[in-house]
């Protein structure tokens, strides 16, 4: 069974620019959530993502959005690029929601620089 | 707020040390306890978890038991390899269902 795929593996934007980055969730799984990891703020949840409705949501400014398709697969978006947001994107994915009886299956995450 | 506090690291050890990572939980109601490990380069694994009080989780040999009187789920070890170096994160669900993770640990194993 192919895990959670994220695309791209690295990514280096300008200041100023958006990008999309990809989540590919196991197949069968429901539940899509984002999470940002940076040295200094550690890991912070984005959303979460459940059959192509947003469950939940974290403290980030509204620059950051997401989406989920009918198939599970989710994109995050980031507008306006600020060099802070410079990051290892994670996305997860589980059979049920978040905090319930399925664990939480990480992709080897997105890493965006941004210049 | 609901948050969770693990030691700072790193922590260095010899192969076959005995492994503590000390983690304790500011929460209300009664979340569910993770750890998960994360290894150069990858995204996070679960290790193992728990979800009421006194329950131990384990796996490849590492335990944690959920002490709801001392809001504490520290991971142990009694054997450690060069292969378990990583980041370990001690997380919890809060009420709302979102995932909280402590800042991280890195243990780094010495052959």
């Amino acid at each position: 069974k192919a895990g959670v795929t994220q695309t791209p593996r690295y990514l280096i934007k300008t200041r100023g620019q958006q990008v999309t980055l990809s989540c590919s969730p196991i197949s069968g799984h429901r539940s899509v959530s984002w999470y940002q990891q940076t040295p200094g703020q550690g890991l912070q949840f984005l959303f979460e993502y459940f059959s192509e409705t947003q469950r939940n949501k974290g403290n980030f400014p509204g620059r950051f959005s997401g989406r989920q398709f009918s198939n599970s697969r989710s994109e995050m978006n980031v507008s306006t690029l600020e060099l802070g947001d410079s990051a290892l994107y994670l996305c997860a994915s589980s059979l049920g929601y978040t905090g319930g009886d399925s664990p939480l299956h990480f992709g080897n995450g997105t890493r965006l620089t941004v210049t | 707020g609901n948050s969770v506090t693990q030691m700072e690291g790193p922590v260095t050890l010899s192969e076959e040390a005995f492994l503590t990572i000390n983690c304790t939980y500011t929460a209300t109601g009664y979340p569910s306890l993770f750890w998960y490990v994360q290894y150069p380069g990858e995204g996070l694994q679960l290790l193992l978890k728990a979800t009421k009080a006194d329950d131990k989780g384990s796996n490849k040999g590492f335990e944690a038991t959920y002490r709801k009187e001392t809001t504490s789920f520290h991971l142990e070890k009694g054997s450690v390899q060069v292969s378990d170096s990583a980041v370990y994160f001690c997380a919890l669900t809060d009420s709302s269902y979102k995932l909280i993770f402590g800042s991280g640990t890195r243990l780094l194993v010495r052959p």
